[in-house]
């Protein structure tokens, strides 16, 4: 079975500070692991997937094996990230195209 | 291209009635999938399909919900005899390619389904 765990529902920053959402996952294959983000009013959206390793509006994430681990990291927030953030995986081997979300985190990011 | 769409985007039913709940996928998108956010929780998959076809339906409750994509028009999730517990927001996605490609699937907006 996989499964993706977010432990944290509300997350509140000030503005400038580094920012960490955390995403630990349970997967016996090689998964891959996506952020969406959700903002207020809007429809969710791919933030980044880790086989990109790429960097989407400051944020990155480094997918890590023996930590089960694709934390969403940001050095220096601004208040247009308060959103809806959602890490996913995908476990071709067992599951296909389908995606497993974990249960979201709520980012406010204060003046 | 206007991205994923979903009608209605909110839908009230009593129990006992029916829901459908329609998703046209983006242009040149294949490939569907239905999702459901239950209040408080993150999103559950339902259903993956290609046109007149079901790939993968192991989250599909076994009794009452079917989807379909027919060859032409929209993908639809049918509900029958709702009930209460069956309130949530039913996403769609799509995506270009099948399994195995660079298949990010692109959200709709949503329908909210209330049951009283």
């Amino acid at each position: 079975a996989q499964r993706v765990t977010q432990p944290e529902k509300l997350l509140s920053v000030f503005k400038g500070a580094p920012v960490e959402l955390k995403c630990n996952y349970s997967y016996s294959g090689s998964p891959e692991l996506f952020w969406y983000v959700q903002y207020s009013r809007q429809r969710l959206q791919l933030l980044l997937r880790h086989i990109s390793r790429e960097s989407i509006k400051g944020f990155t994430a480094d997918l890590n094996k023996g930590e089960t681990s694709f934390h969403l990291k940001k050095p220096f927030a601004q208040e247009e990230d308060s959103a809806m953030y959602y890490c996913a995986l995908r476990g071709r081997e067992t599951s296909g195209s389908r995606l497993t979300f974990g249960e979201g985190t709520q980012l406010t990011v204060n003046p | 291209n206007a991205g994923v769409m979903q009608n209605p985007r909110h839908l009230v039913r009593r129990r006992g009635q029916e829901a459908r709940l329609r998703c046209s996928p983006m242009k040149g998108h294949s490939h569907v999938y239905w999702y459901r956010q239950l209040p408080e929780e993150g999103l559950k998959f339902m259903v993956y399909l290609q046109k007149e076809n079901i790939i993968d339906e192991s989250g599909m409750p076994k009794e009452r919900f079917s989807a379909e994509f027919p060859k032409e028009g929209p993908s639809i999730l049918r509900i029958q005899q709702v009930v209460r517990g069956d309130s949530a927001a039913y996403f769609c996605a799509s995506s270009p390619l099948p399994s195995g490609g660079t298949d990010t699937q692109y959200f709709g907006p949503g329908t909210r389904l209330t049951v009283l």
